[in-house]
């Protein structure tokens, strides 16, 4: 069975740092990794996704995260926060084995202050 | 291309009415998902189609059916909704490259 487990329930930046959004995942097949951002009262917007091609995944509005298969991990990060980066976020994890079924984290919630 | 679309947006309904939610994607896609998010869970799978006459359980099915008589439709239906029920329900299919496209959602009120 796969899962997901998003350490912090809840990040807090100053607009211009570093944004660092950690993610560990279990799966016993090669999986498909996928963060979603969530503004409030909306749906999901997929930022980014590891399909077993490039470690490094860019995803959209500067985000990016890297698959570590060793420390099953795939953690989101962007260089500088911006207000319009508040929202909460999703890690999920699929694979083909499962009929691409998405098993989600309990999401961050990152806040950005001024 | 309307993508997956949702229908109602938002429902409020008493314990122990009945109602479908309707999902409906013009993607030509084949697999299709509900899932329901509630504050600190995540999203969590309710059930899932692998194509057109298909329909499989997820990982909380209790309480709902579902039926994919159309390609381009997914229906969840519930029978006899109870509180536990309150959630926003969002609908998801899937093309050829493992993503993921999610509907609007439906915020579901049960009283």
């Amino acid at each position: 069975a796969q899962s997901v487990t998003q350490l912090g329930s809840h990040v807090s930046v100053s607009e211009g740092a570093l944004v660092l959004l950690r993610c560990n995942y279990s799966s016993s097949v090669p999986p498909y990794l996928f963060w979603y951002v969530q503004y409030p009262n909306q749906g999901l917007q997929l930022l980014l996704k590891y399909t077993s091609a490039a470690t490094l995944v860019k995803g959209i509005n500067d985000f990016e995260a890297e698959f570590k298969k060793s420390e099953t991990s795939f953690h989101l990060t962007k260089p500088s926060a911006h207000m319009s980066d508040a929202a909460e976020y999703f890690c999920a994890v699929s694979d083909s084995g499962s009929n691409y079924k998405l098993t989600f984290g309990k999401g961050t919630l990152l806040t950005v202050n001024p | 291309n309307a993508g997956v679309t949702q229908t109602p947006k938002f429902r409020v309904l008493k314990t122990g009415q009945s109602m479908t939610l309707l999902c409906a994607q013009d993607m030509n896609h084949e697999y299709m998902y509900w899932y329901r998010q509630d504050p600190g869970m995540g999203l969590r799978l309710i059930h899932y189609s692998v194509g057109e006459g298909t329909t499989a359980k997820g990982e909380v099915p209790d309480g709902y059916n579902v039926s994919r008589l159309k390609k381009q439709n997914f229906l969840l239906g519930l029978e006899s909704a109870a509180p536990s029920q309150t959630s926003v329900y969002f609908c998801a299919s899937i093309g050829d490259t493992s993503e993921q496209f999610f509907g609007p959602g439906t915020r579901l009120t049960v009283l």
